[in-house]
């Protein structure tokens, strides 16, 4: 399984481009990098999702480099309702394997005025 | 379309008591999934279900057990509880898509009090 790394917290100001930054250097051919969101007293929630190069959503945007060791997740002009923690997971979803995802600690972005 | 929920959403029990955590979704879901949450921590895979009738163990399932019946809900029992136990736990399910990794889409949480 592909371990990741990420910072254990962020802070920006409203209206900030936040980027988070997850590294996994053991990255399997197959392995797909999948980002979540979760707010306090809450579920996590999918945000993004990509195998390499960028992804693009109404959210956010994923940028992933060729040798695919590490990822980047950029929010737009944060707000204050994007302060949460964010999960960086790392994994194949074929039959069987799907359950070995972990979620880490993820990183709290703390967005403030 | 109420997606993933879980019932009950609190609940304190005294060491040694049991009861069962319900996870309901509506998606036609494959996958579902336990998880526990501890404070300032991330999730921690107890037990999860590839399909109706199936059920494996996760990261950490030692004093819990599973049920999935039918296909839209999976149960996680606690047969004697303990305080190492206190915990928010989520539930989560997902669907097969082949060779991508698998969305999981997650209930509200119930936030479990053992005293």
């Amino acid at each position: 399984l592909a371990k990741t790394t990420q910072p254990i917290s962020m802070d920006s100001y409203e209206g900030q481009e936040v980027n988070i930054t997850c590294s996994h250097n053991n990255i399997a051919t197959n392995d797909y990098i999948t980002w979540y969101q979760q707010f306090p007293s809450q579920g996590p929630r999918f945000i993004i999702q990509g195998y390499k190069t960028k992804v693009t959503n109404e959210v956010a945007s994923l940028f992933i480099p060729a040798d695919r060791k590490s990822s980047t997740l950029s929010l737009p002009r944060v707000s204050l309702s994007d302060t949460a923690v964010y999960y960086c997971l790392v994994g194949d979803g074929r039959t069987g394997t799907a359950s070995k995802l972990t979620f880490g600690t993820g990183t709290r972005l703390q967005v403030t005025l | 379309n109420a997606g993933v929920t879980q019932t009950p959403k609190f609940r304190v029990l005294k060491t040694g008591q049991s009861m069962t955590l319900l996870c309901a979704q509506d998606m036609n879901h494959e996958y579902m999934y336990w998880y526990r949450q501890d404070p300032g921590m991330g999730l921690r895979l107890i037990h999860y279900s590839v399909g109706e009738g199936t059920t494996a163990k996760g990261e950490v399932p030692d004093g819990y057990n599973v049920s999935r019946l039918k296909k839209q809900n999976f149960l996680l029992g606690l047969e004697s509880a303990a305080p190492s136990q206190t915990s928010v736990y989520f539930c989560a399910s997902s669907y097969r898509t082949g060779g991508r990794t698998d969305t999981q889409y997650f209930g509200p949480g119930t936030r479990l009090t053992v005293l």
